[in-house]
């Protein structure tokens, strides 16, 4: 059993929709992740929030806009997204220490589909 | 270059065989490492992280070697349940950097 949890696993949306993308950890971390994973690609890191402030941004698009409302949340809204975008999405969490840092722990991902 | 760079694979390996995986990175200043198992759709899962000194788990062994910037998995006795693709995966500060993974293929 996952101690992160997305929501939802699926979704298909058009390229005109706006919509979220949700997850939870119950870990007691105090770092969330997005990451996106395209067909035989790696995992490419979209934004990472560290103790609620984001720390990186990876020239994502402007049309992904996250949102960290507390250390046991995150958003990812989407609105006026390209079909390139289909793409598995991928919440993770980990505790950021000096030393010794946590590995991530995933959730199970929305699979996304713009038609 | 790429940040972190895999064995490009895949690999086809009978039940029992001995298989190992590769991984080098590029940042000198990175922290962690661990090694982590993805099955078909599904999300990444911690296999076991990589420590200075080496480590086993079961069939499993890693290793790392700081000067070479290299990282290694090592498989004894594969069973058709280790089929999966296998994900070098390096922490610099709050970030985490992933391979592209290595697909194994354990047959009977």
């Amino acid at each position: 059993e996952t101690g992160v949890t997305q929501t939802p696993r699926h979704l298909v949306m058009g390229m005109t929709n706006k919509k979220s993308l949700k997850c939870e950890q119950h870990l007691g971390h105090n770092a969330m992740y997005w990451y996106k994973q395209s067909a035989k690609k790696p995992l490419e890191l979209m934004f990472v929030y560290s103790l609620e402030e984001r720390v990186e941004n990876n020239s994502v698009p402007s049309r992904f806009s996250p949102e960290c409302p507390n250390s046991s949340h995150l958003f990812l809204h989407l609105h006026t997204l390209q079909p390139e975008d289909s793409a598995l999405y991928l919440c993770a969490s980990s505790q950021v220490r000096t030393e010794n840092n946590s590995p991530l722990h995933f959730g199970n991902g929305t699979r996304l589909t713009v038609t | 270059r790429k940040e972190v760079e895999q064995d490009p694979g895949p690999f086809n390996v009978p039940e029992g065989a001995t298989v190992a995986f590769n991984c080098t990175y590029s940042n000198s200043a990175s922290q962690s490492f661990f090694w982590y198992r993805q099955d078909c759709r599904k999300e990444p899962k911690l296999l076991m992280s990589v420590y200075s000194s080496g480590n086993e788990d079961g069939r499993f062994t890693a290793q790392l070697n700081r000067a070479s910037q290299y990282i290694s998995l090592l498989i004894r006795d594969s069973k058709l349940s280790d089929s999966a693709t296998y994900l070098c995966v390096v922490r610099e500060g709050s970030d985490m950097r992933f391979g592209a993974g290595t697909r194994l293929t354990v047959k009977p």
